[in-house]
């Protein structure tokens, strides 16, 4: 059981705007920033969000992070097909000392 | 462009202890703020933090493995080496390694995780 509570699944349209989110606890996202990660089968897992909404070069603009309390979301707008992966959340733990993940939501492009 | 590579063997017998290589470019880790990281992921679970090692040779480890992990570096050979300790079928998982890096909120560091290699499978069995 993850230490960050993501749904298993999420799914959309081309086009259409979808949320994926991290929920966590005062010692993880409450007091620290959050990160996410895609992951394609196969591959290294890619940086797509750091210090909760911040993108790296290369990122498009219609994926966006945020943080509120003890929980935080991914949205992707603009839905494309090559959105379909799975993306996961990570964090440090002030109570654990250690990082720690988020089990990971598969996002279908219908 | 960073990179990393692992490598080590893709099945090991129960007891035994599993060597894996992180071998990367890019960076140096002798240099302030270079810190690389190993990450497992057993199969149909979540990702878990094993170690990290700092550019000044300071090391943290997962407190739940601390005792069967040790992490060390070559800089010069652009390599991390992870060593794990007393193998058992529930360490069945892919071995990620991954730069890490800073940024800030505020006046507060943090660091991240932001370049990953592909992974390496490993399996424990008998």
């Amino acid at each position: 059981q993850s230490v960050l509570t993501q749904a298993p699944s999420a799914s959309g349209t081309p086009g259409q705007r979808v949320t994926i989110s991290c929920s966590g606890s005062s010692s993880n996202i409450g007091s620290n920033v959050i990160n996410w990660y895609q992951r394609l089968p196969g591959a290294a897992p890619k940086l797509l969000i750091y210090g909760n909404d911040q993108r790296p070069s290369g990122v498009p603009d219609r994926l966006s992070g945020s943080k509120s309390g003890t929980s935080a979301s991914l949205a992707i707008s603009g839905l494309q097909s090559e959105d379909e992966a799975e993306y996961f959340c990570a964090t440090w733990d002030d109570s654990l000392n250690a990082w720690v993940f988020g089990g990971g939501t598969k996002l279908t492009v219908l | 462009q960073i990179t990393l590579k692992e490598s080590g063997p893709t099945l090991v017998k129960p007891t035994q202890t599993l060597t894996l290589t992180c071998t990367f470019s890019g960076f140096s880790l002798s240099i302030p703020g270079d810190v690389v990281g190993w990450i497992r992921q057993p199969p149909g679970q979540a990702l878990e933090w094993l170690a990290v090692i700092y550019w000044h040779d300071d090391k943290r480890y997962n407190p739940s493995l601390n005792n069967r992990l040790t992490i060390t570096k070559d800089s010069s050979k652009g390599q991390v080496v992870l060593t794990m300790t007393n193998m058992d079928p529930v360490d069945t998982a892919t071995y990620f390694c991954a730069h890490m890096t800073w940024g800030y909120s505020g006046y507060d560091r943090y660091w991240y995780f932001d370049v990953w290699g592909r992974g390496t499978l490993v399996t424990v069995s008998s």
